[in-house]
């Protein structure tokens, strides 16, 4: 068990409304990661985070944001939800052989 | 660039029968490899890897040889299980990087 949680595990949501995923590591790794699922795109990088208010763009950015004031946590937010945002979200944290431990997702439904 | 490729899916096999699903790369360097599984309606997990030419990852059975000569990093089992049904991923840590790159999937089904 990698000690990473995700905070809500579920949630529905209307279009144009702001959303905050939460993701909390208790293993002070220094990278995070968050990604999306969907069917026929396998897992997409949104962004991730190399050390406390360090971040960068992966390949599906557009539309998100992140902050991370403290080790343990990083959030992903939806400044305007869409319905093409509707995913499953993952949080990872890389180990020491640069391997990733992931998180149990939260599943979000933007009506 | 960095890719991985997989053997395509759908997968599905009788319990007990032998298991391979392929997986190719490119990458410049020496890349390190992974091979995630994911059951319904759970995270990705660690199932085992190798970080260096000639390595075998191995864990509940299963395996992988890194070999550089072919880019490949084939998943094996002897003997799949109905518990075997999940979803997996190759994927691959390019050297130097922080990233992963992941292959598109292989959903398998163990029929008992």
């Amino acid at each position: 068990d990698a000690g990473i949680t995700q905070s809500p595990r579920h949630k529905v949501t209307e279009t144009g409304t702001p959303v905050t995923l939460r993701c909390h590591q208790t293993e002070n790794h220094r990278y995070m990661y968050w990604y999306r699922q969907d069917p026929g795109h396998g897992l997409r990088l949104i962004h991730y985070s190399y050390g406390v208010k360090d971040t960068d763009k992966g390949e599906v950015s557009d539309g998100y944001s992140v902050s991370r004031s403290k080790t343990e946590d990083f959030l992903l937010t939806l400044e305007s939800a869409t319905s093409s945002q509707t995913s499953v979200y993952f949080c990872a944290i890389s180990g020491s052989y640069g391997e990733q431990f992931f998180g149990p997702g939260t599943r979000l439904t933007v009506l | 660039g960095n890719s991985v490729t997989q053997m395509e899916g759908p997968v599905t096999l009788s319990e007990e029968a032998f298991l391979t699903i392929n997986c190719t790369y490119t990458a410049t360097g020496y890349p390190s490899l992974f091979w995630y599984v994911q059951y319904p309606g759970e995270g990705l997990q660690l199932l085992l890897k190798a970080t260096k030419a000639d390595d075998k990852g191995s864990n509940k059975g299963f395996e992988a040889t890194y070999r550089k000569e072919t880019t490949s990093f084939h998943l094996e089992k002897g003997s799949v299980q109905v518990s075997d049904s999940a979803v997996y991923f190759c994927a691959l840590k390019p050297q130097g990087a922080q990233k992963l790159v992941f292959g598109q999937g292989t959903r398998l089904t163990i029929n008992p």
